[in-house]
């Protein structure tokens, strides 16, 4: 089952906070969390791991709900290299992901 | 360090023909997952290699195939093209269960 993420699209402006929300419907073991700009590869921004250990980036953070088996995405103060579309994907670690369809974020100057 | 790099990165087919594409896993990685992403959509699970075998696989059809060499190094097959297999084809290495870095795509047109 694919993941839900909200909102769909969001624009900011530089400076500004934004949260980006993943929800399933199935246990979730862990929460990945990728960024693609257009015509480039994803790359890896944080795991999340049940039992409430994270990896990742430093700048931006983020939270797992296992009960609701929620998670969301913090970006705090974006910046302009922060657009691009967001995934986030579930699954046992990283033997089988299942992406959502992605959260395009836009940050004006 | 070379990242993870496919060939071709664009390719042209017709219907019912086969097509191979290509993956050099990072450097030190052992593990290469292949994911299918459609225009505006997330990347779709396809199968993943580990050890020359295939370990997982996602829903896709048998007309998807793939191959890992002794170097890591890895192949996507599909055969009997459709129109809808037109997309950009991902490839993510890892070591063990670890992050994905993937590379930057084979887009693939069938007409």
């Amino acid at each position: 089952q694919q993941p839900v993420q909200s909102p769909q699209a969001v624009i900011l402006r530089e400076g500004e906070d934004a949260v980006i929300n993943c929800s399933s419907s199935k246990a979730l073991y862990s929460v990945h969390w990728y960024r693609q700009k257009h015509g480039e590869a994803p790359v890896f921004l944080m795991i999340l791991l049940k039992g409430g250990e994270q990896k990742g980036h430093e700048k931006i953070s983020a939270s797992f709900n296992e009960k609701k088996q929620q998670s969301s995405l913090y970006l705090t103060a974006s910046q302009l290299s922060y657009s691009g579309t967001y995934f986030c994907g579930t699954g046992g670690s990283a033997r089988q992901l299942t992406f959502g369809s992605g959260t395009q974020l836009t940050v004006l100057p | 360090d070379a990242g993870v790099t496919q060939s071709p990165t664009h390719l042209i087919k017709t219907r019912g023909q086969q097509v191979t594409l290509r993956c050099s896993p990072k450097s030190g990685h052992d593990t290469v997952s292949w994911y299918q992403q459609a225009l505006g959509q997330g990347p779709q699970f396809i199968f993943q290699y580990y050890e020359e075998e295939e370990r997982q696989r996602g829903n896709f059809p048998d007309r998807f195939s793939g191959h890992q060499f002794p170097n890591y190094s890895s192949e996507l097959n599909v055969n009997a093209l459709l129109l809808g297999d037109s997309a950009l084809y991902l490839c993510a290495s890892s070591l063990g269960h670890e992050k994905l870095f993937f590379g930057s795509g084979t887009q693939l047109s069938v007409l």
